[in-house]
């Protein structure tokens, strides 16, 4: 069993509507939560991390976390083509330093 | 302030060769972590370093890889007798800290291609 999943996609949608990227994972003991971008031949980069349960948000991008069914999303409100790459979900490892990540979600976004 | 680098950008090889890849991080980052992408996958953890020693290397695949961070800043992944299944990125990324709320950055990784 993978332990952190995603949808591999693409997922496509059009510019100004929201894009919706799910992750879940496995252990329970994971408390932090990151989403990081990765345009294609370039390294991940970050765009929200959350630990908390509910949401945060940061401009157009929302992160929603719920522990107790352990999933976590990424909400992309007015989608521009510029927001198309691979979303890759990352999750701690309880009582380690180490994150596991999803195998990325690609989302195009067409005018 | 200057990001993760490394070098080289490109690495082409031939089985059973070795190989050594370079990390510069983030000036004043204590951690630093390599990982390996293939493609279509996500980063797989290999080993994370505190300041100059190895804090976890669990992720090593094998006795063949073997990385180092002497003086707690510079780090080399060192790759011996490589395989055509070593071919993919290795990414290294550093944090402040370390911890598991600390932020990784990541550098712009080397490809690795053993023919």
């Amino acid at each position: 069993q993978k332990e952190v999943e995603q949808n591999s996609g693409p997922l496509s949608v059009p510019e100004g509507a929201i894009a919706s990227l799910n992750c879940t994972y496995s252990d329970r003991g994971s408390q932090s939560f990151f989403w990081y971008r990765q345009y294609s031949g370039k390294s991940p980069e970050l765009i929200m991390f959350i630990y908390s349960n509910g949401d945060k948000e940061d401009g157009r991008f929302t992160a929603q976390l719920n522990k107790a069914s352990q999933y976590v999303s990424l909400l992309i409100r007015d989608s521009q083509p510029s927001d198309s790459a691979t979303y890759l979900c990352a999750v701690n490892i309880p009582n380690t330093d180490k994150l596991i990540f999803g195998t990325g979600t690609r989302l195009q976004v067409f005018p | 302030g200057a990001g993760v680098s490394q070098t080289p950008s490109n690495k082409v090889t031939e089985k059973g060769k070795y190989v050594e890849l370079r990390c510069d991080p983030i000036s004043g980052h204590t951690a630093l972590y390599w990982y390996r992408q293939s493609l279509g996958q996500g980063p797989e953890f290999l080993i994370y370093f505190q300041g100059t020693g190895a804090a976890d290397d669990s992720g090593l695949p094998n006795d063949r890889f073997f990385a180092v961070r002497p003086e707690g800043s510079v780090s080399t992944l060192k790759i011996q007798r490589t395989e055509r299944g070593d071919s993919a990125v290795y990414l290294c990324a550093s944090s402040p800290y370390g911890g598991e709320t600390d932020t990784q950055y990541f550098g712009p990784g080397t490809r690795l291609t053993v023919l």
